[in-house]
């Protein structure tokens, strides 16, 4: 079975800060893959990054960087100097590469609430 | 390039009652999944069409249906509506259900669905 922990719900920082939602993940298959997706207040899920089991590079976008360890099953995003305009629910997701009946499927976890003052 | 569209965005209905949800996938997709997400809760994968079929399903009663149309469009119905069904209904498209798993699933803005 799959599995996605967030276990932050709420994290507030102000303009500039930087901050770093956790995430840790659950799956026995051995190729799968990890998604951070952001979801503002108008409800659309927007994806941000995808990383495959295989790929342990830490990828930095802009402010946004990912750090994935398979060591410890997690796959952390950090934003560097916060902004207003990053104030969202972030989540983080899980699907299996197994041909089987859950591939493409998506597992989720419960979210972070970030919130960014000015 | 169209994205994912969903219809209609919001829908008051009172228990019992059936719903019809609507959703037509980005530009080049072909595979259509459903998630339900409750307020607070993460997004929970209902079922995923693929050329007109239901290819998997996740823990959801019958009550929860769907279709998939040629064009690719699919819609999700609901019957004997429960106050728990109240959630925001978010429609995924991506390219095949298979081999895939790695292309990003595209989602619409969803349908926030409230029982009264």
């Amino acid at each position: 079975a799959q599995k996605v922990t967030q276990a932050q719900t709420e994290i507030s920082v102000v303009e500039k800060e930087d901050v770093t939602l956790d995430c840790v993940y659950e799956t026995r298959d051995t190729t799968y893959y990890l998604f951070w997706y952001k979801q503002p207040p108008s409800g659309e899920l927007v994806f941000l990054i995808r990383r495959n089991s295989f790929d342990e590079q830490n990828e930095i976008s802009g402010r946004y960087s990912w750090n994935f360890q398979k060591s410890t099953s997690s796959f952390n995003f950090t934003i560097t100097a916060s902004q207003v305009v990053d104030s969202a629910v972030y989540f983080c997701a899980l699907t299996v590469a197994d041909r089987g009946s859950t591939l493409g499927r998506l597992y989720f976890g419960r979210g972070t609430q970030l919130t960014v003052w000015p | 390039d169209a994205g994912v569209t969903q219809s209609p965005t919001h829908l008051i209905k009172t228990r019992g009652q059936q719903v019809t949800l609507r959703c037509s996938p980005k530009s080049g997709h072909d595979t259509v999944s459903w998630y339900q997400q409750a307020l607070g809760q993460g997004p929970q994968f209902i079922f995923q069409y693929y050329e007109e079929e239901e290819r998997q399903r996740g823990n959801f009663p019958d009550r929860f249906s769907g279709h998939q149309f040629p064009n690719y469009s699919s819609e999700l119905n609901v019957n004997a509506l429960l106050l728990g069904d109240s959630a925001l209904y978010l429609c995924a498209s991506s390219l095949g259900p298979s081999g895939e798993a790695e292309q990003p699933q595209h989602f619409g803005d969803g349908t926030r669905l409230s029982i009264l």
